[in-house]
């Protein structure tokens, strides 16, 4: 069965600091990959996917994440953070044979000024 | 668009009483999944449907919870008779298939259980 590890239950960080959120994922067939991010008292938005096609993908407010399947793992990353990015970020993933998505644990990211 | 809606938004109850959750999917979605979310087991898969129909009901807890899709627009869970320990957040996701395979869900707010 798959599974997803997020090794870091929380990342403390300051303000425009670099950071990243590291997830592995088990599986020996293709899968589909995203990460979503939970706001406080909030549902989960979809941060980003990789489905096919460039390994390296990029949200719209500076996340990127980048597919290596060699290593199974798809490890989001922000060069300069901000305080707003205060959050859980969920990394999941589809195989390709059902509608499921596996979640990780989450990683609770806090920014410090 | 109005995302997926749920209802309520919070909810309090006395263990023992019938507890009804209610989602309405994104328009055009055809795919709906039940999540609950705690602190100790984090977030779980109860159930899904597409086009209405149970999928995979593996993670649901046990007979006291049920859920139903009767048409494209509308899905509860119920659980009946609640317990503490059934206190979470529960959460509604939609998606839309494309050659029999989904892609990413939309998740709705979340309804707050709390059982007394």
């Amino acid at each position: 069965a798959q599974s997803v590890t997020q090794l870091d239950s929380q990342v403390p960080v300051f303000e425009e600091a670099p950071v990243e959120l590291r997830c592995n994922y088990s599986s020996s067939v293709s899968v589909y990959l995203f990460w979503y991010v939970q706001y406080p008292n909030q549902g989960l938005q979809l941060l980003l996917k990789y489905l096919s096609g460039s390994t390296l993908v990029e949200s719209i407010n500076g996340f990127e994440a980048e597919f290596n399947k060699s290593q199974t793992s798809f490890h989001l990353r922000k060069p300069s953070v901000h305080i707003s990015d205060t959050a859980e970020y969920f990394c999941a993933v589809s195989d390709r044979n059902t509608d499921k998505l596996i979640f990780g644990t989450g990683t609770r990211l806090q920014v410090f000024p | 668009d109005a995302g997926v809606i749920q209802s309520p938004r919070h909810e309090v109850t006395e263990m023992g009483q019938e507890v009804t959750l209610r989602c309405k999917p994104i328009s055009g979605h055809n795919s709906l999944f039940w999540y609950r979310q705690t602190m100790m087991r984090g977030l779980e898969l109860l159930i899904y449907f597409n086009n209405n129909v149970p999928i995979d009901d593996s993670g649901m807890p046990e007979d006291r919870f049920s859920a139903k899709m009767p048409n494209a627009s509308f899905s509860t869970l119920k659980i009946q008779p609640s317990e503490p320990r059934d206190s979470a957040v529960y959460f509604c996701a939609s998606s839309s298939s494309y050659s029999g395979r989904a892609y990413e869900q939309y998740f709705g707010p979340g309804t707050r259980l709390t059982v007394t």
